[in-house]
């Protein structure tokens, strides 16, 4: 079975500039999570996803940070404008809701503002 | 809002040792606790317990729940270097998962 696969693994971007991430989650997985893990800190949820719908939001900073699932498959997840404290790596992870509360984790992009 | 501290933040110990990592949690509707290993990477489950006082092992690694007092632990016996890695715990609520800051463990030669 393929894992979650997420890219780039890597960006660099100034402040004030666009990024976009994508994920793509394990066939099958209706739940789609989108974290944010600062140095030193836990992964904090941003969003969740159940299909094309969205679960939980209530962490994302929606005046700069936007998450799409349009077909209910994989996912976006965007920074306009990137700040400082954005560096950080963002993990995408998915889960079956009908078997467990496990969540499988992709290698997450490590995202250094400058 | 959910609540999930670990104790202590980091540890340095010698290969053989036995380590005890502590996770307490406040959350609505508890549902699961989860552990998992973080190495330069995305996390890696390890354990989820429902239930208090049923010991969950694998290997050298063992886990119980306490769901009166609220807290879980991990035990690593016969340490080994390969068991540096921060180990976060999360817990379901509502069927949010939230995580703890991690423990960072460092197992010396």
């Amino acid at each position: 079975e393929a894992g979650v696969a997420q890219s780039p693994r890597y960006k660099i971007i100034e402040k004030r500039q666009s990024v976009a991430f994508w994920c793509n989650p394990i066939s099958g997985h209706a739940t789609l999570y989108w974290y944010q893990q600062i140095l030193g800190q836990g992964p904090k949820l941003l969003i969740q996803f159940q299909n094309n719908g969205v679960v939980d939001d209530s962490q994302l900073p929606k005046d700069r940070f936007s998450a799409e699932r349009l077909k209910g498959v994989d996912s976006t997840l965007k920074i306009q404008p990137a700040k400082l404290e954005d560096s950080a790596v963002y993990l995408c992870a998915s889960r079956n809701p009908g078997t467990s509360y496990e969540q499988y984790f992709g290698p997450g992009t490590r995202l250094t503002v400058t | 809002e959910d609540k999930v501290v670990q104790s202590p933040l980091s540890l340095v110990v010698h290969e053989g040792d036995t380590v005890t990592l502590n996770c307490s949690y406040e959350v609505t509707n508890f549902r699961s606790l989860l552990w998992y290993k973080q190495e330069k990477k995305a996390p890696t489950f390890l354990f989820m317990l429902t239930s208090s006082g049923i010991e969950k092992k694998s290997g050298r690694l063992s886990s119980i729940l306490d769901k009166k007092e609220l807290f879980s632990i991990l035990n690593i016996t016969a340490t080994q270097t390969g068991d540096s890695a921060i180990y976060l715990c999360a817990v379901v609520g509502d069927y949010k998962l939230s995580f703890g800051a991690g423990t960072t463990v460092t197992v010396r030669a």
